[in-house]
């Protein structure tokens, strides 16, 4: 197991909704990747964040936001769910935001909107 | 923007058989990374190619980087049911935040 946990395991919302989603890091690991993955494709980077702030974003609209604590430890939050937004949500944390850096993810957290 | 596209996307085996994995991308990559995706699970880091031609292996996998850092391959020898998952390769932007997956190869290996 990689250390990084992810919690809650599953869940399923209703459009409109909003959404938080949790991650612990990896102990040491300083910087924290989510990933969007839906079902038969590769994840899509969403963001990532590096000592409590923002260090890059893919192609995701503002209602994806995140945030990242001093123990480094994160949160996604997705607001006016939609039914697209169906998917498992992966988080990765890693040592640094240093290129090349392996990535460890957690086991993910499903979401069913509805 | 940086795309990553991965052939075959289905790949059925008979235990025993090689399997290949090809990955290309539509700007030159800095690195490239290979994860191992088994069903219902989480991907799983396998490997990470920096130099241009680099080959590596690992056991009965074997890793390649292109020379133009555009492409790469996976090549697993004489498969067996403990292979059976999903492989993607990843490729960093530039500025080394964003890390870019293919749609991956599903391997399915009849024993």
């Amino acid at each position: 197991e990689t250390g990084v946990t992810q919690s809650p395991t599953h869940l399923i919302k209703t459009r409109g909704q909003q959404v938080t989603l949790r991650c612990s890091s990896q102990s040491g690991h300083n910087t924290v990747s989510w990933y969007q993955q839906a079902l038969g494709q590769g994840p899509q980077f969403i963001f990532q964040y590096y000592r409590e702030e923002e260090n890059g974003r893919g192609n995701f609209p503002p209602r994806f936001s995140g945030l990242q604590f001093p123990n480094y430890s994160s949160e996604l939050n997705v607001n006016a769910l939609e039914l697209d937004d169906s998917a498992l949500y992966l988080c990765a944390s890693s040592l640094s935001p240093s290129l090349g850096t392996e990535a460890f993810f957690g086991q993910g957290t499903r979401l069913t909107v509805v | 923007g940086q795309q990553v596209m991965q052939i075959p996307q289905y790949q059925h085996v008979q235990e025993g058989e090689d399997f290949t994995t090809y990955c290309n991308s539509s700007t030159t990559l800095s690195n490239i990374q290979w994860y191992k995706q088994r069903p219902g699970g989480h991907p799983v880091f396998l490997i990470q190619l920096v130099k241009s031609g680099e080959v590596k292996k690992q056991k009965r996998l074997t890793f390649q980087f292109g020379e133009a850092k555009k492409n790469s391959s996976l090549h697993i020898t004489a498969t067996q049911t403990t292979d059976v998952g999903t492989y993607f390769c990843a490729g960093f932007n530039n500025a080394g935040n964003m890390l870019t997956f293919g749609g991956g190869t599903r391997l399915m290996v009849k024993p």
